[in-house]
Formats: structure tokens, C-alpha cells, sequence
């Protein structure tokens, strides 16, 4: 099976910067994504890791350590339009090709 | 714009009644995904199809089925509906599968149930 844990909600200050940690635990992992979701709204690509270490794109970060089960995304120079939901999936290739998605980090931006 | 399209957007109906949602992926993508999204909820996997068949299931109640047509427009029919079914229902697709699949999810705007 596939267990995905990620903060439940996060705090941070417009033009700081802040990591949202994502561990899982899968059979068969083959990549793991970040997806951010404003409320009400579909989720938008971020990143997809799926070799170990550190991919920059922009403000975003995202990095990954299979052996640990654990990546992380990171965030620099918080703006306000940050505030959303940020979804870590994996893809599992055991058998078949479900991405599965942990429950979301919702990220709260203060001015 | 994902390139990934659903109707409705938005669908009130009661108890026991059976809705279709439809989704139309994007062009060239082989793969459909079904998404269910509760309030507070994450996205839980229903059901996968490639090129028009079933790959894999998720949590996928026995009320729910769906089907992925020869167009590679796929439709989740829901029955006997419940008022706990009140969800927004996503369609994504991509474009391989499994070792092929390289890419990412492409999310529709979803489908919002409401369920009286």
C-alpha cells in the first residue's frame, strides 16, 4: 500500500522562505510530484522528482531522498498569491500506475 | 488552461439519484485519471484507463463505474447517490503509462456534485 504524511497547514511571512516536508512510504516508487491547489481550483504542476537531489525551478524548489522516503518543496520570496494548498503524489509502478496524493499542506502567507 | 475538459461544472441533485460526469482529455494524452476531493479532503484516487482500458482502481465505490470510449473521452458514472458523494470530482490525464509515462498530470477544472 501507500502511506503519504505532509504537515496539515503552514505559516509563513510574505518574502520569507519556507519547506514543506512530504514523507511516504510506497511498494513500487517511480516519482514523486508537487502539485499546488488554490481553493476551488485544479491543481497545477510544480515539480516531479524522480532521481534523488535538488531540482530548482524559479522560486520552487523540490528535492528528493528515496532512500529516506522523504522530499521536500521549497518556496523563496513568498508572495501572497503563495497562498494555497500544496499536494506531494507518488507515482507507484507495482503492478500498475497509481499516483497517489497525500491530504495537502495548506500554506497561509501574512503580509 | 490544462487542455482538460469536464461537464458539468457544477451538478445539484438528491439522494438515490445517478449522474454522468463526463471529461475529454488532452489532445494526444492516452491516460485518464479520476479524482474525488471532500471538503478538507485530498485528491483520492478512483480509477485509471490507458487507450481504453482499465489499468487501475483506487477506493472506487461498487455505486461508481466508469469508461474510457474509443474518442479517449472517458465518463464516471455515479449511482444511488448519497449525500456524502457531495464532492468535486477531477478528471487529470497524461500521456503514456507506466514505464512510459514520463510526464505529468494534467488536472481539468472539475466537476462539483452536490447531493441534496
Amino acid at each position: 500500500g501507500q502511506n503519504i504524511d505532509q504537515p496539515t497547514e503552514m505559516t509563513a511571512t510574505e518574502g520569507a522562505i519556507v519547506q514543506i516536508n512530504c514523507t511516504y512510504q510506497t511498494s513500487g516508487f517511480n516519482g514523486l510530484f508537487w502539485y499546488q491547489q488554490h481553493a476551488g481550483e485544479a491543481p497545477t504542476f510544480l515539480s516531479y522528482n524522480v532521481l534523488d537531489g535538488l531540482e530548482e525551478k524559479g522560486r520552487f524548489s523540490s528535492f528528493l531522498s528515496r532512500s529516506k522516503g522523504y522530499s521536500y518543496l521549497l518556496l523563496k520570496e513568498l508572495q501572497m498569491k503563495d497562498s494555497a494548498s500544496y499536494l506531494c503524489a507518488v507515482r507507484d509502478l507495482n503492478r500498475d500506475d497509481k499516483i497517489i496524493f497525500g491530504k495537502g499542506t495548506r500554506l497561509h502567507i501574512l503580509p | 488552461d490544462s487542455g482538460v475538459t469536464q461537464t458539468p461544472k457544477h451538478l445539484i441533485t438528491a439522494t438515490g439519484q445517478r449522474v454522468t460526469l463526463r471529461c475529454s482529455p488532452r489532445s494526444g494524452d492516452l491516460s485518464v485519471y479520476w479524482y474525488q476531493q471532500s471538503l478538507d479532503q485530498g485528491l483520492q484516487f478512483l480509477i485509471q484507463y490507458y487507450n481504453g482500458e482499465e489499468r487501475a482502481k483506487g477506493n472506487i465505490l461498487e455505486r461508481f463505474s466508469a469508461q474510457q470510449f474509443p474518442d479517449l473521452h472517458s465518463e464516471l458514472n455515479l449511482s444511488s447517490l448519497e449525500l456524502g458523494d457531495s464532492a468535486l470530482y477531477f478528471c487529470a490525464s497524461s500521456v503514456g503509462y507506466g514505464w512510459s509515462n514520463t510526464g505529468e498530470l494534467f488536472f481539468g477544472e472539475g466537476s462539483r456534485l452536490t447531493v441534496l
